[in-house]
């Protein structure tokens, strides 16, 4: 089956900074969701992005398909982005779609 | 519109005990979904319903059953609970078909004395 990967696993940032976190898949997809999961547990959709750049605030998500691999662009970090972001891929299947997730980048945001 | 909602929000089982977590949306999804987040691990899927009358395994189905039991329900239940059932368990819904993303629930914690 198709496999996600993301990297880095852990991200310690100091409040103010930027990173790029990447997502690797390793077949060709339908779409490519990235979720942030908050330190309560919840989970939250951040980007649709089956191909080309979006932006939201100080976040932004480029997904190149023919290469098969998107980034998570955040910056000028707050506390509040700490968390794990976890990217997700749609497959095709049966009658309908499945996700199926990466292992999650866990970032820790400083102050 | 209070998107997905599952019940209960915590739950402590014996060995062995049965239980049916419950799953509802009201956003008129075709599809919903159910999956267990381990610590330190991404998201597995156990079964999802891509539509109404419909059910599939997922990665992780083994111990589990599904009911879609009409568009915005879908439970799963654990008829002998163990152990190595201890997990979170996520709901989640899709408008399969559309340009909209998956939507999960505020999860279950489970765990399995």
């Amino acid at each position: 089956g198709i496999q996600v990967e993301q990297s880095p696993p852990d991200l310690i940032l100091q409040e103010g900074a930027n990173s790029t976190l990447r997502c690797n898949f390793s077949d060709s997809v339908n779409n490519l969701q990235w979720f942030h999961q908050n330190p309560w547990g919840q989970l939250i959709n951040l980007f649709y992005i089956p191909s080309g750049t979006k932006q939201n605030g100080r976040l932004s998500a480029t997904t190149v398909a023919t290469e098969r691999y998107s980034l998570l662009y955040i910056s000028s970090s707050q506390t509040t982005d700490s968390g794990v972001y976890f990217c997700a891929v749609l497959m095709i299947y049966n009658q309908g779609g499945k996700l199926i997730f990466g292992q999650g980048t866990e970032l820790s945001v400083k102050p | 519109n209070a998107g997905v909602t599952q019940t209960p929000k915590f739950q402590v089982l014996k060995t062995g005990q049965s239980m049916t977590l419950q799953c509802a949306q009201d956003m008129n999804h075709n599809s919903m979904y159910w999956y267990r987040q381990d610590p330190g691990m991404g998201l597995r899927l156990i079964y999802y319903s891509a539509s109404e009358g419909t059910t599939d395994k997922g990665e992780v189905p083994n111990g589990y059953n599904v009911s879609r039991l009409n568009k915005r329900e879908f439970s799963l239940r654990l008829e002998s609970a163990a152990p190595s059932q201890t997990s979170v368990y996520f709901c989640a819904s899709i408008l399969y078909g559309s340009t909209d993303t998956q939507y999960f629930g505020p999860g279950t914690r489970l765990t399995v004395l």
